[in-house]
């Protein structure tokens, strides 16, 4: 399994961008970068996942680096609801997810 | 549409019993995932199966086993339970292997097992 950097935790302030960095590089080509998220009390969230190009959904934007050494999850306007465990993962086909410590993100109002 | 569904969601057994969980996946998807969440430990994957067959399997002891059914209902079986097994257990699903856009896996709200 490809090994994950990510910060312990990170603060953001309402309706600003939130830009959370994962270094993952020991990755290999066939790996999916994955990017889960966990609210209290819940179960964790699929928020988006891509491979080479930047990808974009109506949750978040993911920015991976040309050497896919690292990659970036782009929240555009932080809310309340976004405050959460953050989790990078990188997985090759049918493997299990496995899930570091991630970045716990606080928004403040 | 209905979300993964685990039941119960909190359970209480003493040392040495044995407990089953259970997990419905999406209507439709066939993968169903298991995962055990501590605070010491994280999130530890436990395992998957895919179609009644296991696929994966993360490093537990014998005692954790599971199973999956023709409807890919899946139940998680823990025996000669531990203090150290106390944890929220997770399930999910995926769509992986429908012929459809693959949306990540979808979590239960777990089970929070206790033992005393």
């Amino acid at each position: 399994d490809a090994k994950t950097t990510q910060p312990n935790s990170m603060e953001s302030n309402e309706e600003e961008p939130v830009h959370l960095p994962c270094n993952h590089s020991t990755i290999s080509g066939t790996d999916y970068i994955h990017w889960y998220r966990q609210l209290p009390s819940q179960g964790p969230e699929y928020v988006i996942h891509g491979l080479t190009s930047n990808v974009n959904n109506r949750m978040a934007s993911l920015a991976i680096a040309e050497d896919r050494k690292s990659s970036t999850l782009i929240l555009h306007r932080a809310t309340l609801r976004d405050a959460a465990v953050y989790y990078c993962i990188p997985r090759s086909g049918n493997t299990p997810l496995v899930f570091g410590k991630g970045t716990r993100l606080s928004v403040i109002a | 549409k209905a979300g993964v569904t685990q039941t119960p969601r909190y359970l209480i057994k003493t040392r040495g019993q044995q407990v089953t969980l259970s997990c419905s996946p999406i209507s439709g998807h066939r993968s169903v995932s298991w995962y055990q969440q501590t605070p010491g430990q994280g999130l530890q994957f436990l395992f998957e199966y895919f179609s009644e067959t296991q696929r994966n399997k993360g490093n537990f002891p014998g005692r954790f086993s599971g199973r999956q059914f023709s409807n890919s209902r899946s139940e998680m079986n823990v025996s000669t339970l531990e203090l150290g097994d106390s944890a929220l257990y997770l399930c999910a699903s995926s769509n992986e292997g429908t012929g459809r856009k693959w949306r990540g896996y979808t979590f239960g709200s777990g089970t929070r097992l206790t033992v005393v």
